[in-house]
């Protein structure tokens, strides 16, 4: 089946660091979600992209709709503690949203 | 999330046992999906439906089945439980009644064991 590649899969930083993380797909995609979960939670959406080169922000989040609709980069500036958790991109294509594998962002204070 | 719960929430089954996991939603929405979630895979798409008695399969569909008989209620059910279905499944409506299918919202899980 479809794959999205994301990356990097873990990461662990420092309190105030920037994070940059990314997923690329084979397929195209019409939309580009990014979502965030919690330890016994479900994924909570974040930012959702519409239209090729669309750069969204939501408070120190922002993401971009890669201009080949192949790829999207998700960046938090200034972490904090309490965004540690996994990652999630997904692309949507015809009637279904396919998920990457995820990125687990540990952040030190 | 608001609007959509599962039930139960934690399970522990033995193998070849019958197990049913529901999902209840109150926004009244077409599609409903089901996902499961494995370390290193993220979520796989199960079974989703668009709609009462309308369903079909996603990537990971063998030993699952489902069934919509009323708007606010999808069952993933699994004939014969195996080891292998150990995992945490995700129910999922579309976002908002205006919304596509592209953006979903997603319950808080049922975590299954099985032994």
């Amino acid at each position: 089946g479809q794959q999205l590649n994301q990356s990097p899969q873990s990461m662990f930083i420092q309190e105030g660091e920037d994070v940059s993380m990314n997923c690329t797909s084979s397929s195209i995609f019409n939309t580009w979600l990014w979502y965030k979960q919690d330890p016994g939670e479900g994924p909570v959406l974040l930012i959702a992209l519409y239209k090729a080169g669309e750069l969204t922000s939501n408070g120190r989040l922002t993401a971009q709709f890669g201009i080949t609709r192949k790829d999207s980069f998700l960046n938090i500036s200034a972490s904090i503690p309490s965004d540690v958790g996994i990652y999630f991109c997904a692309g949507y294509n015809t009637d279904k949203l396919i998920f990457g594998t995820g990125t687990r962002l540990q952040v030190f204070p | 999330d608001a609007g959509i719960t599962q039930s139960p929430r934690h399970k522990v089954t033995e193998t070849g046992t019958p197990v049913t996991l529901r999902c209840h939603q109150t926004e009244n929405h077409r599609y409903m999906y089901w996902y499961r979630q494995d370390p290193g895979h993220g979520l796989r798409l199960i079974h989703y439906s668009y709609g009462v008695k309308d369903t079909d399969k996603g990537e990971v569909s063998d030993g699952y089945s489902v069934s919509r008989s009323k708007t606010e209620d999808f069952l993933l059910t699994l004939e014969s439980a195996t080891s292998s279905q150990t995992s945490v499944y995700f129910c999922a409506i579309p976002r908002s009644p205006s919304s596509g299918a592209n953006v979903l919202t997603f319950g808080a899980g049922s975590r299954l064991t099985v032994l």
